[in-house]
């Protein structure tokens, strides 16, 4: 079993719709990244959580370190949100390494 | 304003002749990361540098190195390129080791 696990692999929605993607992960974390990726491009690192809830536009991020759990929303979803979307776990006992998960990816059509 | 720059975007390399991929970044970050991402796969770290300090994973093969002249710039030497080295290099700077990681828009290296 991964240590940082996403649902769904795959997400396709319309335009408009509000998206969930959802992060498990099994070991202590001292932060949580959530990562962006579009096809053969490099990362955006969208937000890094340690507790509660981030919001940059239409992004919103939220983690509940008891439930070993985070959630990356998009509200109004757009066809340029299309993009694989990567948690990633800063562990405790890890110094620098992120441990990642598979990823999700997105495609929002027209 | 870019903030981590990889160059080239794109490298094409022999089987076996050294390659070298550099990584600047305008952060005055403290740590710098090399990854390899291969295709659909997630990045795999490679190593790290904390300052001058360098870091290298347990499983990263003897024909990667890396060198950090300057706190600015960092680079990955591949000595003898294999066609499994093929990837997305990607370069990423962190203020502290706790810290979030900003990643530079890779290197996509091809082995011929």
């Amino acid at each position: 079993k991964n240590e940082v696990e996403q649902s769904p692999q795959n997400l396709t929605a319309q335009e408009g719709e509000f998206i969930t993607i959802n992060c498990s992960y099994s070991v202590g974390i001292s932060a949580l990244h959530w990562l962006q990726q579009h096809p053969g491009g490099g990362i955006v690192s969208l937000f890094m959580l340690s507790s509660g809830k981030k919001k940059h536009g239409r992004l919103i991020a939220t983690i509940n370190i008891q439930e070993k759990h985070s959630s990356l929303h998009i509200t109004a979803s757009h066809p340029r949100d299309s993009a694989v979307y990567i948690c990633a776990v800063l562990s405790e006992t890890s110094g620098s390494r992120l441990t990642f998960g598979e990823g999700t990816q997105l495609t929002v059509n027209p | 304003d870019a903030m981590v720059i990889q160059n080239p975007r794109y490298q094409v390399t022999q089987f076996g002749k050294p390659v070298t991929l550099s990584c600047s970044q305008t952060l005055n970050h403290n740590v710098m990361y090399w990854y390899q991402q291969k295709s659909s796969q997630a990045p795999k770290l490679l190593f790290h540098y904390y300052d001058k300090d360098f870091n290298n994973e347990a499983d990263t093969p003897d024909n990667f190195q890396s060198r950090r002249p300057n706190t600015s710039f960092c680079f990955l030497d591949i000595r003898s390129p294999g066609l499994g080295d093929a990837a997305m290099y990607l370069c990423a700077t962190s203020r502290d080791r706790w810290n979030k990681q900003f990643f530079g828009p890779g290197t996509r290296l091809t082995v011929l």
